[in-house]
């Protein structure tokens, strides 16, 4: 079956410092992840995605890597700032597009 | 929040009572998605629609139903709620596969 992990359940960084939060999934057909943050009260809110056929994607201080190799998953974010103290999950889409499985999820914690 | 609202924001209820909460979008999108989340799963699907009187189950529709008469709202039901149903329910939409799902803010369901 399916699933989505994540390596560490809670990560703390020095503000300032780069950032890595790790998924492993488990469909090899998956074809696009999604990296999710989660502030407390709110909704998950997109922060970036990829699509198979890429094996890196930056956006504004994050980047996502894709290894199909060994099925792994990763944002970093660079120069953590207290805003970013958050959980973060990452979702596979499923073989037939319309559904997502999402991982438990990692809790950033972004020390002064 | 991508034109996603959801009401109530909280609520308090009684086991055994019916509880609906609704989802309003104004997307105009085709798929809406019922989660809930709860403290290590994750986000689990209970039913979702792929248009206007289709739906289908999840992998906990167990004591929930749901129905959208219209595009822009989907209701998510509990026909006599239990206490395992305490928890946080998203509602989010799909605008095409391949793209995000975006999500509500979420609904906090306390059953007593």
């Amino acid at each position: 079956g399916e699933s989505v992990g994540l390596h560490l359940p809670t990560l703390s960084v020095q503000e300032g410092d780069n950032s890595i939060i790790n998924c492993a999934y488990s469909n090899s057909a998956s074809d696009y992840f999604i990296w999710y943050k989660q502030e407390s009260g709110k909704g998950p809110q997109f922060i970036i995605d990829i699509r198979s056929n890429m094996d890196k994607r930056q956006g504004q201080r994050v980047t996502v890597l894709l290894n199909k190799t060994v099925k792994h998953l990763s944002l970093q974010i660079a120069a953590t700032q207290p805003g970013d103290s958050a959980v973060y999950f990452c979702a596979e889409q499923d073989n037939y597009g319309q559904n997502f499985v999402f991982g438990p999820g990692t809790r950033l914690s972004v020390l002064p | 929040d991508a034109g996603i609202t959801q009401s109530p924001r909280h609520k308090v209820t009684e086991t055994g009572t019916p509880v609906t909460l609704r989802c309003h979008q104004t997307e105009n999108h085709r798929y809406m998605y019922w989660y809930r989340q709860d403290p290590g799963h994750g986000l689990r699907l209970i039913h979702y629609s792929y248009g206007v009187k289709d739906t289908d189950k999840g992998e906990v529709s167990d004591g929930y139903s749901v129905s959208r008469s219209k595009t822009e709202d989907f209701l998510l039901t509990l026909e006599s709620a239990t206490s395992s149903q305490t928890s946080v329910y998203f509602c989010a939409i799909l605008g095409q596969f391949g793209s995000p799902l975006h999500f509500g803010n979420g609904t906090r369901l306390t059953v007593t």
